[in-house]
Order: C-alpha cells, then structure tokens, then sequence
C-alpha cells in the first residue's frame, strides 16, 4: 500500500522560505507525477505544482515566481519550497500521487501539514 | 483556470437518507471530473473519476453522473461512515481546480 508523509517546520515567519518534504513508502516513485496542495483553514483546496521523477516540474501560475517543487528518488522523498511567505501561505500542505487515467488524479494523498506563517 | 463551483456548502442529513451534490464546472471538461472525500485530519479520497467510474473498494453506494459541464455525486443511502466533506475536481487541465466543497453533516 503506498503511502506519503509530510514533514514541515510547523511555524515559519513572514519573507522567509517554507520547506516541507514528502516520503513515499510502499510503492515505486518512478514513473508518476508527484503533487503538492495547499488548504488554507477553513477554504478549499489549491494546486500548487508537481514533479516527475525525472525532475521535470509544473507550477500553478499564481504560485509559480515563488515556488520549487524537487525529487530525490534514491531517498524516495520530494520538496517544496515557497520563497517570502506571508500569512496567506498559513494553510495545510499535503503531498500527493498524481496519474494520468482519464484525466490528472490524486490517489494516494498524505495526512497533511500544518504550516503556520507569524512573526 | 477553470473554476469549479460546488453546491450546496453543507448539507444535514439522517443515516438512510439519500444525499446529491452538484458540481459545475466553467467550461467543458470532456468528463475528466473527479470526486474526492475528506475527514477531518486526513487527506483527500478518490472516490470517483471519470464522472461515475468507481475507485477501487469505493461502495456502490456512491455513483456519480453528467457531462460536459454539469456533475453530480449521489450517495443512495447514507452510513456513519460517509459524513465528511466532498469536493470535486476537474481533471482536465492545468492548473488542477477543485470545487469549494460540501461537508455532509448528520442531522
């Protein structure tokens, strides 16, 4: 069974960098896409970007001049960074599988991870 | 983007009850539309893609249908186990989008 788990700082003041990593357990990270979301408290959910294994990556237009998304597939782990956070990047970050199967789905998804920006 | 607006934000309902939430999306999507559920603390679910294909262990219960841009997720008869909040997405293109969401709460 494939599973992903995040890991972040938990608290990250305003302008700094926000990193938060995805280990992949049970499964190859070969040969799909893996994804990044955000959801602020209590909003909906917002597509950050992803990345092959390959290293090629996709960004969210809205996010894109201040994110980076990298895989490490001897370690079968990803990362995200976003640069000068601000209160509005508080939200929970999850990882997620991506496939393309009728269309771009998420069917494996992390827990989450509650990233908090405040001075 | 395509956006993808969801109703209603909430529904209360009984055990039994049959329970159906819509989902339109701003243009057309060739039905790569997705259902995902969620429980507090956890993270998504596929529970349905390509409009009213079941993700595998995903009850009968559970069906989805539409085209184009008008989608529906019926849930036929609701257990314990299903309230949760709902949310839609359009799998169609970059950057993925999903619905503002549905918290299916027991009456």
């Amino acid at each position: 069974q494939v599973q992903l788990q995040e890991s972040g700082p938990g608290l990250v003041k305003p302008s700094e960098t926000l990193s938060v990593n995805c280990t992949v357990s049970g499964g190859t990270i070969r040969s799909y896409y893996w994804s990044w979301f955000r959801q602020p408290p209590g909003k909906g959910l917002e597509y950050i970007g992803y990345v092959y294994h390959s290293g090629s990556t996709n960004y969210n237009p809205s996010l894109q001049s201040r994110v980076s998304i990298s895989i490490d597939t001897s370690r079968t782990q990803f990362s995200l960074n976003v640069r000068a956070v601000t209160a509005a990047d508080t939200a929970v970050y999850y990882c997620a599988r991506q496939k393309f199967s009728y269309g771009y789905l998420l069917d494996y998804w992390g827990q989450g991870a509650l990233v908090t920006v405040s001075s | 983007d395509i956006q993808m607006t969801q109703s209603p934000s909430s529904v209360s309902a009984s055990a039994g009850d049959r329970v159906t939430i819509t989902c339109r999306a701003s243009q057309d999507i060739n039905d790569w539309l997705a259902w995902y559920q969620q429980k507090p603390g956890k993270g998504p679910k596929l529970m349905i893609f390509a409009v009213s294909r079941l993700q595998q262990g995903v009850p009968s219960r559970f069906s989805g249908s539409g085209s184009g841009t008008d989608f529906t997720l019926t849930i036929s008869s609701l257990q314990p186990e299903d309230f949760a909040t709902y949310f839609c997405q359009q799998a169609h293109s970059f950057p993925l989008t999903f619905g503002g969401g549905t918290k299916v709460e027991i009456k």
